[in-house]
C-alpha cells in the first residue's frame, strides 16, 4: 500500500503481559516516529529513528518501553509488563526527510487496552 | 514550560457558518507550527506548516494564520465532511521536539 500501516489495529492485554506493536512506514522514508495518544489528548512524542539509528528516545515513559528498526524500514514498539496507564493509541509516522517533522505521514494507530 | 493550548475544546456549527479555531503557544524558539486533521479511528493528516509571524496558507475552505503568540485556523462555509478533530503542534528550536495541543473537536451540522 501507499500509506503507513500498523498492526494490530487493536490489542487487549492483561496487566503484566508483554506486547509488540508493528509499523510499516512508506517505502524509502528515512524518518520514523512513534507517538502515544491518550483519549482526548494530542499525540505525545515517544521516539525517533533515522534509518536504523534511534536518535532520540527521550519520550519513552519508562524502561518497559523499547523500540527498534533493525533494517531501517519496519519498526516495532515493545512494551514489557504492561500497566493500565499504558492504555492508549500508539501512532507511527514516517517522513522522507531526515528529522522530517514537517509533513509526517501517520498510520492509523494501534489501540492498546490493558485490563 | 513549553506548551500548546487549543480553544475551544469542542465547536458545533451549522453548515455554512464560518468560524475560527485558536492555537496559543509558548515555546522557546519556534521552528514551525503545524495543523493536522484527525478523523475518528485514524491517524492525523497533515494540513499546513507555518514558519513566521504574518504567514498565511490556504487549502479549500481552510486558512491558517500565524502571529508571534498564536495561530488561527479559519473555516469558511464549512460542510459536514469538515467534521473532525483539528490538532495544532509546534516544533521547537532547541531540541527539534514537536509538541501537540489537545485538539478542537469540530462538528458541522447539515
Amino acid at each position: 500500500g501507499a500509506g503507513v500501516s500498523q498492526s494490530p489495529r487493536y490489542k487487549v492485554a492483561k496487566r503484566g503481559q508483554d506486547v509488540a506493536l508493528r509499523c510499516d512506514p512508506i517505502s524509502g522514508h528515512v524518518s520514523l516516529f512513534w507517538y502515544q495518544q491518550a483519549l482526548g489528548q494530542g499525540p505525545e512524542f515517544l521516539t525517533y529513528f533515522q534509518n536504523e539509528a534511534q536518535l532520540d528516545k527521550s519520550g519513552l515513559p519508562s524502561d518497559r518501553f523499547f523500540a527498534e528498526r533493525p533494517e531501517g524500514s519496519v519498526s516495532t514498539l515493545k512494551i514489557q509488563r504492561t500497566q493500565q496507564e499504558d492504555s492508549a493509541v500508539y501512532l507511527c509516522a514516517s517522513s522522507f526527510r531526515d528529522r522530517g517533522y514537517n509533513e509526517q505521514f501517520f498510520g492509523p494507530g494501534t489501540r492498546l487496552t490493558v485490563l | 514550560e513549553d506548551q500548546v493550548t487549543q480553544s475551544p475544546e469542542a465547536l458545533r456549527l451549522q453548515e455554512g457558518e464560518s468560524s475560527s479555531l485558536n492555537c496559543s503557544y509558548t515555546v522557546s524558539g519556534l521552528r514551525g507550527l503545524f495543523w493536522y486533521r484527525q478523523d475518528p479511528g485514524k491517524g492525523p493528516e497533515f494540513l499546513f506548516t507555518l514558519y513566521s509571524a504574518g504567514e498565511e496558507k490556504e487549502k479549500e475552505r481552510l486558512k491558517a494564520t500565524l502571529t508571534k503568540k498564536e495561530s488561527f485556523l479559519h473555516i469558511t462555509a464549512p460542510k459536514p465532511e469538515d467534521s473532525a478533530t483539528y490538532l495544532c503542534a509546534v516544533r521547537r528550536n532547541r531540541d527539534d521536539k514537536i509538541i501537540f495541543g489537545k485538539g478542537t473537536r469540530l462538528h458541522i451540522l447539515p
